[in-house]
């Protein structure tokens, strides 16, 4: 069963240009969420999609925006790059709504923004 | 507002010495808690949780409600378990699907 597969791993940005990560889950998975890791912040919670609908959202700017597709892939777009968005963007899938379920993640896509 | 604390940001022992990460949360409901690792150039993955109450890899953790603690304990560490762990909360409850709050993790080193 391959797992969760992000690309591209390294995407390397200007300040103000827009860019769009994506995410296969799990097959048969059909939650999707993401995480943005830095080290001074550590692992943020982004969003979450369930059967392409948006669930749950964390405490980001509407710059960073998300969509899951009817296979339940998803893509998480940042518009108006800033220097601190550089960050590994994680995402991680499961099956979706159960208690104490178990989150798959992915290797991540790294951004830099220069 | 729900908040995890790994207050060691780095941890080294030797090997065949007890290991201890210590994980400290912040939610007034009834928490699920999970342990998360990541093993160099891998991803991160479920290291346990505590509603399964098991043993993985030796570790183990419980969760005491009256110190808001789920520590991280194996009696024997081994090289192999070097490792960055992260402490993760999730609400219980439907509107916290996929949202885990993570602590800043705690970078484990096992000296041979």
């Amino acid at each position: 069963k391959a797992g969760v597969t992000q690309t591209p791993r390294y995407l390397i940005k200007t300040r103000g240009q827009q860019v769009t990560l994506s995410c296969s889950p799990i097959s048969g998975h059909r939650s999707v969420s993401w995480y943005q890791q830095t080290p001074g912040q550590g692992l943020q919670f982004l969003f979450e999609y369930f059967s392409e609908t948006q669930r749950n959202k964390g405490n980001f700017p509407g710059r960073f925006s998300g969509r899951q597709f009817s296979n339940s892939r998803s893509e998480m777009n940042v518009s108006t790059l800033e220097l601190g968005d550089s960050a590994l963007y994680l995402c991680a899938s499961s099956l979706g709504g159960q208690n104490n379920e178990k989150l798959f993640f992915g290797s991540g896509t790294q951004l830099s923004v220069l | 507002a729900q908040r995890v604390t790994q207050p060691e940001k780095l941890l080294s022992v030797f090997k065949g010495a007890p290991v201890e990460l210590k994980c400290n949360y912040s939610y007034s409901g009834s928490p699920e808690l999970f342990w998360y690792v990541q093993y160099s150039r891998q991803r991160l993955q479920l290291l346990l949780r505590h509603i399964s109450r098991e043993s993985i890899k030796g570790f183990t953790a419980d969760l005491n409600k009256g110190e808001t603690s789920f520590h991280l304990k194996k009696p024997f560490a081994q090289e192999e378990d070097s490792a960055m762990y992260y402490c993760a909360l999730k609400s219980s409850g439907g509107t916290s699907y996929g949202k885990l709050t993570f602590g800043q993790g705690t970078i484990l080193t096992v000296h041979p």
